[in-house]
C-alpha cells in the first residue's frame, strides 16, 4: 500500500501567518492528491484536488502544489476560522485512498 | 443539494455484527462511487472501503478485509457497510462519502460505532 507521510503534525501560528505543511507518498502519484480539512466535531471537507485545484467556494488564501512523491499545502494568510486538522490523502491506487496522519493547526 | 445520511451506529459486543446505511439524495446516486472512512476517537482518517457506481467492483482497506462488506442499492440511494466480527479497534466515527473523478468531494455527518463489552 502506499504511505503518507504528512508533517509536521501539529503546528501554531499567528493570524496573518503564512502556513505550509507537506504531504510525501511512498511512491510516485503523480498528482493524485487531495486535501481535507476538519474542524472538531465535523466531517472533513475537500477543500484541494488533484494536488492543485481548488474546490468550488473554498477561499484562495488555500492553495496545492506538487507532484510525484512531494506536495505542499498552503495557507497564505491564516484566519482564526482556518483552526483545523487539514489531512492529505492519495487516491493513485484507487483500492485504497490512504490518508496522511494529519496536521493539526492552531493559532499561537 | 447533495445530503448523506448515515444510520446504524451503536454499542455493539466484541465479536458481534452491525450493519451501517447511507441514505443518499440530491445526486444521481447510480452514476457515483461512494466510500466508508472511519475515524477513531482522537485519531486520524482511516479509508475503509469504496464501492464503484454500478457495484462491479469493491476494495477494503487490510485492516478490515474479509471481516466488513460494502454494498449499494441505487434503487433507495442507499450504500451499505456491514460489519462482523467486530472488535475494539473498530470503534469509530463511520463516514460515508460521495466519489467524484478522483475525490470525496460530499461526506455525511457520520455515525459512532462503539465496540465494547
Amino acid at each position: 500500500d502506499i504511505q503518507m507521510t504528512q508533517s509536521p503534525s501539529s503546528l501554531s501560528a499567528s493570524v496573518g501567518d503564512r502556513v505550509t505543511i507537506t504531504c510525501q507518498a511512498s511512491q510516485d502519484i503523480s498528482n493524485y492528491l487531495n486535501w481535507y480539512q476538519q474542524k472538531p466535531g465535523k466531517a472533513p471537507k475537500l477543500l484541494i484536488y488533484d494536488a492543485s485545484n481548488l474546490e468550488i467556494g473554498v477561499p484562495s488564501r488555500f492553495s496545492g502544489s506538487g507532484s510525484g512523491t512531494d506536495f505542499t499545502f498552503t495557507i497564505s494568510s491564516l484566519q482564526p476560522e482556518d483552526i483545523a486538522t487539514y489531512y492529505c490523502q492519495q487516491y493513485d491506487n484507487l483500492a485504497a485512498h490512504t490518508f496522511g496522519g494529519g496536521t493539526k493547526v492552531e493559532i499561537k | 443539494q447533495v445530503h448523506l445520511v448515515e444510520s446504524g451506529g451503536g454499542v455493539v459486543q466484541p465479536g458481534r455484527s452491525l450493519r451501517l446505511s447511507c441514505a443518499a439524495s440530491g445526486f444521481t446516486f447510480s452514476s457515483h462511487g461512494m466510500h466508508w472512512v472511519r475515524q477513531a476517537p482522537g485519531k486520524g482518517l482511516e479509508w475503509v472501503a469504496v464501492i464503484w457506481y454500478d457495484g462491479s467492483r469493491k476494495y477494503y482497506a487490510e485492516s478490515v478485509k474479509g471481516r466488513f462488506t460494502i454494498s449499494r442499492d441505487n434503487s433507495k440511494n442507499t450504500v451499505y457497510l456491514q460489519m462482523n466480527s467486530l472488535r475494539a479497534e473498530d470503534t469509530a466515527v463511520y463516514y460515508c462519502a460521495r466519489y467524484t473523478s478522483g475525490h470525496e468531494d460530499y461526506w455525511g455527518q457520520g455515525t459512532l460505532v462503539t465496540v465494547s463489552s
